[in-house]
């Protein structure tokens, strides 16, 4: 099992740009969710899906959006790149939700907007 | 709203030194409480977590307690080693609604 992939792993953008960022997992958890980190701010969830077809907004929503068609994947876009979403970027999937399971976060993406 | 209260760092300790990170939660229901763990350059890793009150979670050493009476989730660890350098997550989850603290930076010198 590659467990929760994370495409890309670095990206710089431009002011304005707009960009997607790759979600996938292979252990067919119903759970996925999207997180940004920031120092000194932790991680907060972004938006979150019970399943396919299924999405909702978490802490800190404005500025993306998400669609999930399959199980396996969930894209965060980013329609029109600001210096404040700046963060590193962190997918997690779960068998669950997240008030009982355990999620499993993929490796990151560092993105730098100019 | 609900929110996670983390100690703040960074914390220093040398090897086999007691360690204590405190964590208090505020929830307006029944939350499950977790610590995750982030090594350098990589993702969080689940460290432990706790479902209900007086529950104590443990894991590699590791050790929280859930205490509705103080709203406390503290992490302790009676002897840290070296491999356990990193950066320690408090975290709340309700429903389909995740809250992590700020995080505490854990160094351990030999």
């Amino acid at each position: 099992n590659a467990g929760v992939t994370q495409t890309p792993k670095f990206q710089v953008l431009k002011t304005g740009q707009s960009m997607t960022l790759q979600c996938a997992q292979d252990m067919n958890h119903e759970y996925m969710s999207w997180y940004r980190q920031d120092p000194g701010m932790g991680l907060r969830l972004i938006h979150y899906s019970v399943g396919a077809g299924i999405t909702d907004q978490g802490e800190v929503p404005n500025g993306y959006n998400v669609s999930r068609s399959t199980t396996e994947d969930f894209p965060l876009r980013l329609l029109s790149a600001a210096p404040s979403q700046t963060s590193v970027y962190f997918c997690a999937s779960s068998y669950g939700g997240v008030g009982s399971y355990e999620q499993y976060f993929g490796p990151g993406t560092r993105l730098t907007v100019t | 709203g609900d929110s996670v209260t983390q100690m703040e760092g960074p914390v220093t300790l040398s090897e086999e030194a007691f360690l204590t990170i405190n964590c208090t939660y505020t929830a307006t229901g029944y939350p499950s409480l977790f610590w995750y763990v982030q090594y350098p350059g990589e993702g969080l890793q689940l460290l432990l977590k706790a479902t209900k009150a007086d529950d104590k979670g443990s894991n590699k050493g590791f050790e929280a307690t859930y205490r509705k009476e103080t709203t406390s989730f503290h992490l302790e660890k009676g002897s840290v080693q070296v491999s356990d350098s990193a950066v320690y997550f408090c975290a709340l989850g309700t429903g389909n609604q995740f809250y992590f603290g700020t995080g505490t930076s854990l160094t351990v010198i030999p």
